[in-house]
């Protein structure tokens, strides 16, 4: 599974736009780009997925370049409720033996400020 | 909604105790997984199984088992607990796509 790299921190007012960035420049192309996020205390939870074409619901939007070798994803209007460590993984879709792992990084920490 | 629970939040034992931590979802997810976190190091896959009965090393099995006699039920064993696994461990499900979590029990080996 390709590596992926993301910043270690960010900073977002409460009420705009955080956009979270990942790279995945040795993404394959059968390699989806998913988003969880941790807050504190809590297991991780899911947030949305994607593979060339971008997505929307209604937790966040996560966009894909055109090369796929970075992605965002946006969380529209966050809230201090939306500070925790933002993860990107990417994965073969496939659900099959050791397609089913995800390996995970260290994820950048958002702190959403009042 | 997904619901994953684990046995307990907060869990203490002795070194050398035998520690089982039960994990139990109501999805009937075919994909069950046992992950450990420690800081700085992220999450880690201990094990995960597909099916019934079956299961996979992940990247650290060692000191490890786990048990799946039902579809709902993932079972991680400690044989012999040691302080070096005092971490949060964590359970997921999942079908076909997004992994599924459940709180997590942290557990010291004292």
């Amino acid at each position: 599974d390709a590596k992926t790299t993301q910043p270690p921190s960010m900073d977002c007012a409460e009420g705009r736009a955080a956009n979270l960035p990942c790279n995945h420049s040795t993404i394959s192309g059968n390699e989806y780009v998913y988003w969880y996020r941790q807050i504190h205390s809590q297991g991780p939870q899911y947030i949305i997925h994607g593979l060339k074409n971008n997505e929307t619901n209604e937790m966040a939007s996560l966009i894909i370049t055109e090369d796929r070798k970075s992605s965002t994803l946006i969380l529209p209007h966050a809230t201090l409720r939306d500070t925790a460590v933002y993860y990107c993984i990417v994965r073969v879709g496939l659900n099959a033996g050791n397609n089913r792992k995800l390996i995970w990084g260290l994820g950048t920490s958002l702190a959403v400020n009042p | 909604d997904v619901k994953v629970t684990q046995s307990s939040r907060y869990l203490v034992k002795r070194t050398g105790e035998k520690v089982f931590l039960e994990c139990v979802q109501d999805m009937d997810h075919e994909n069950m997984f046992w992950y450990r976190q420690d800081p700085g190091l992220g999450l880690r896959l201990i094990y995960f199984s597909y099916d019934v009965k079956m299961k996979e090393k992940g990247d650290i099995p060692e000191g490890y088992s786990v048990s799946r006699e039902k579809k709902e039920r993932f079972s991680l064993i400690l044989e012999s607990a040691s302080t070096n696994q005092t971490s949060m461990y964590l359970c997921a499900s999942s079908l076909f796509q997004g992994q599924y979590f459940g709180p997590g029990t942290r557990l010291t080996v004292t």
